[in-house]
């Protein structure tokens, strides 16, 4: 799998769009883009994924950039809930033995 | 409502008392996995089950077992626990159809062997 690279921690304003950013420039092509976050010693979250488009769910946005070495998750309108550390994963979809691997990813810290 | 939930989430034991953690998911999931977290090692996967009576190892498995005995349930058998596995676990579980990368976890169970 993948390396992802993120920084180590954002700031974004309560009610501002946090873009969350992942390098991965040693991505394959059957490689998807996963991202999770987990709130304070909770269970990781899912939250969206792509291939190379562009995704959006109910709770963020995916952007991954055309030659597909990075990605920038977006929360449109961050509130304190939002605050939390997020994982950006590459990995493929399917197969034998694939598994999500956590690295350090970013801790968001929304202010009020 | 689609859940995974994971009994006890709080558990205090002392070394070599055999102890099971219990995972259950209501998703008629195919897939199910087990984690531990630990402050500077991050999220790491103990086993994982692609389906009914089939396990797997994953990154740290060394005094663990699991069972798979029917699709909703993925117990954590720690046989003869010890300080070391003092940790965050969570069980983890995901549709065969959309791959391993879409889990559901649970609400994780805090242990402490003593």
């Amino acid at each position: 799998d993948a390396k992802t690279t993120q920084p180590t921690s954002m700031d974004c304003a309560e009610g501002r769009a946090a873009n969350l950013p992942c390098n991965h420039s040693t991505i394959s092509g059957n490689e998807y883009v996963y991202w999770y976050r987990q709130i304070h010693s909770q269970g990781p979250q899912y939250i969206i994924h792509g291939l190379k488009n562009n995704e959006t769910n109910e709770m963020a946005s995916l952007i991954i950039t055309e030659d597909r070495k990075s990605s920038t998750l977006i929360l449109p309108h961050a509130t304190l809930r939002d605050t939390a550390v997020y994982y950006c994963i590459v990995m493929r979809r399917r197969g034998g033995s694939e598994k999500l691997v956590f690295g350090k990813g970013t801790k968001l810290t929304v202010n009020p | 409502e689609a859940q995974v939930t994971q009994n006890p989430r709080y558990l205090i034991t002392v070394t070599g008392k055999k102890l099971t953690v219990t995972c259950s998911q209501n998703m008629n999931h195919e897939y199910m996995s087990w984690y531990r977290q630990d402050p500077g090692l991050g999220l790491r996967q103990i086993y994982y089950s692609m389906n009914v009576e089939v396990t797997d190892k994953g990154d740290v498995p060394e005094g663990y077992k699991v069972s798979r005995k029917e699709k909703r349930n993925f117990p954590l058998i720690l046989e003869s626990p010890s300080p070391n596995q003092t940790s965050l676990y969570f069980c983890a579980s995901s549709s065969g159809g959309q791959g391993p990368g879409e889990q559901y976890f649970g609400p994780g169970t805090r242990l402490t062997v003593t």
